[in-house]
């Protein structure tokens, strides 16, 4: 079991150019959960997905931010124009549902740099 | 909204001394409550969780009892060693109450631990 593998481990943008992130969850789990970390506003919730259907976007910035998950393999997260508050870690999440409130499953992110 | 209320921002221990970290919770009704720890350069992984009132959840010598009197979930461990030196994070779900499966996390607490 490899874990929950997210690419590229660090990632530099200039101001205003776009970043892609991936994720590839545990095999065989059924959600896929997206999570942003800085010092200033801690561990915040972006999006997720089940069974590859998008359920809750709530903390989604309403701007220049979108998720998809294409196939049960993989998620991406886009983010256009990149700004210099977009720099943190973003971090990628996997769980299997087993009827109560569940384990995820945390890859070790993503560090992005905005010039 | 849910949040989750960390007291001690650092704390700062030497081996063999008594660790508590304060967690308080505001939800309505029986959310899960979680303790997560997260390594330099690691995502979060879980330690454990508790889903009813005054149910101890438990993992390598640290412990929290669900106390939804004092809407609590208290992590403590009795004698601290130096590779628990991490950062602790206490989170809410509230899946179980038929709402999202996102973490609401708490703004976590560094521990470290000098032998």
């Amino acid at each position: 079991n490899a874990g929950v593998i997210q690419t590229p481990r660090h990632k530099v943008t200039g101001k205003g150019q776009e970043a892609t992130l991936w994720c590839e969850p545990i095999s065989g789990h059924s959600a896929v959960f997206w999570y942003r970390q800085t010092i200033v506003q801690g561990l915040e919730f972006l999006t997720y997905f089940r069974n590859q259907a998008p359920i809750d976007d709530s903390g989604m910035p309403k701007e220049r931010f979108s998720a998809q998950m294409p196939n049960q393999s993989h998620s991406t997260l886009k983010i256009q124009s990149t700004q210099p508050q977009d720099s943190a870690v973003y971090l990628c999440a996997s769980s299997t549902r087993t009827g109560g409130a569940e384990e995820q499953y945390f890859g070790p992110g993503t560090r992005l740099t905005v010039l | 909204g849910d949040s989750v209320t960390q007291t001690e921002g650092q704390v700062a221990l030497s081996e063999e001394d008594f660790l508590t970290i304060h967690c308080n919770y505001s939800a309505s009704g029986y959310p899960t409550l979680f303790w997560y720890v997260q390594y330099p350069g690691e995502g979060p992984q879980l330690l454990f969780r508790a889903s009813r009132d005054k149910e101890k959840g438990s993992s390598r010598g640290f412990e929290a009892t669900y106390d939804k009197g004092t809407t609590s979930f208290h992590l403590r461990k009795a004698s601290v060693q130096e590779s628990d030196s991490a950062v602790y994070y206490c989170a809410l779900s509230d899946f179980n109450q038929g709402g999202s499966a996102k973490l609401i996390f708490g703004e976590g607490t560094k521990l470290t631990v000098s032998s």
